[in-house]
């Protein structure tokens, strides 16, 4: 079945540190990718996404790249701020599964000034 | 505009007892999930609706969990003789339609069983 593994948290780095939060799949066929972001006391929002491979997805100067040979989907930051502390879910999705996602276990991100 | 919502955003119950969970997804939206997040298996697909029809029920734990959606709109989630373990936050997401991909998330509703 389809199924996504994230590195495991907590991880702590110090503001402007570079972050890779790494993301791999196992699906059959080409799902969509995603990264969704969750603020303390707030919603889940989409961060990213990627459809096909080799697609990068970037916003707010996060990005992943959809790497089929590897079937990863890493998220990558080159300078981290306090205001990037959350908990990040690496998911994917299945058109012809409805589009349900399908998440890691997400991995909690602590910035410290 | 306005986004997902639900309610209500805290509920207590006692073991044993029913409770409803209702989702009104973004106007025009004729995708709805929802999904549980919990401590011990992070987050779960439950149903999805495609206008009125559920043609994905495979997330739902057990016969105790039912849901429908009424008019393409609200949905509302019901758990029956609820459990300790049901204890969890219950996600409703919306998307114009499957094909967009892009899921929109309500706040979600925050369940403790007693």
């Amino acid at each position: 079945g389809n199924s996504v593994t994230q590195m495991e948290g907590p991880v702590t780095l110090s503001e402007e540190a570079f972050l890779t939060i790494n993301c791999t799949y196992t699906a059959t066929g080409y799902p969509s990718l995603f990264w969704y972001v969750q603020y303390p006391g707030e919603g889940l929002q989409l961060l990213l996404k990627a459809t096909k491979a080799d697609d990068k997805g970037s916003n707010k100067g996060f990005e992943a790249t959809y790497r089929k040979e590897t079937t990863s989907f890493h998220l990558e930051k080159g300078s981290v701020q306090v205001s990037d502390s959350a908990v990040y879910f690496c998911a994917l999705s299945r058109y012809n599964q409805g589009g349900k996602l399908i998440f890691g276990q997400g991995t909690e991100l602590s910035v410290k000034p | 505009g306005a986004g997902v919502s639900q309610s209500p955003s805290n509920k207590v119950t006692e073991k044993g007892k029913d409770v409803e969970l209702r989702c009104d997804p973004i106007s025009g939206h004729t995708a709805l999930y929802w999904y549980r997040q919990s401590l011990g298996q992070g987050l779960e697909f439950l149903i999805y609706f495609q206008g009125n029809s559920a043609p994905d029920k495979s997330g739902l734990p057990s016969d105790r969990f039912s849901a429908e959606r009424t008019g393409g709109s609200v949905s509302t989630l019901t758990i029956q003789r609820t459990q300790q373990e049901d204890s969890a936050v219950y996600l409703c997401a919306s998307n114009p339609d499957r094909s967009k991909e892009t899921q929109y998330f309500g706040p979600g509703t925050r369940l403790l069983v007693l």
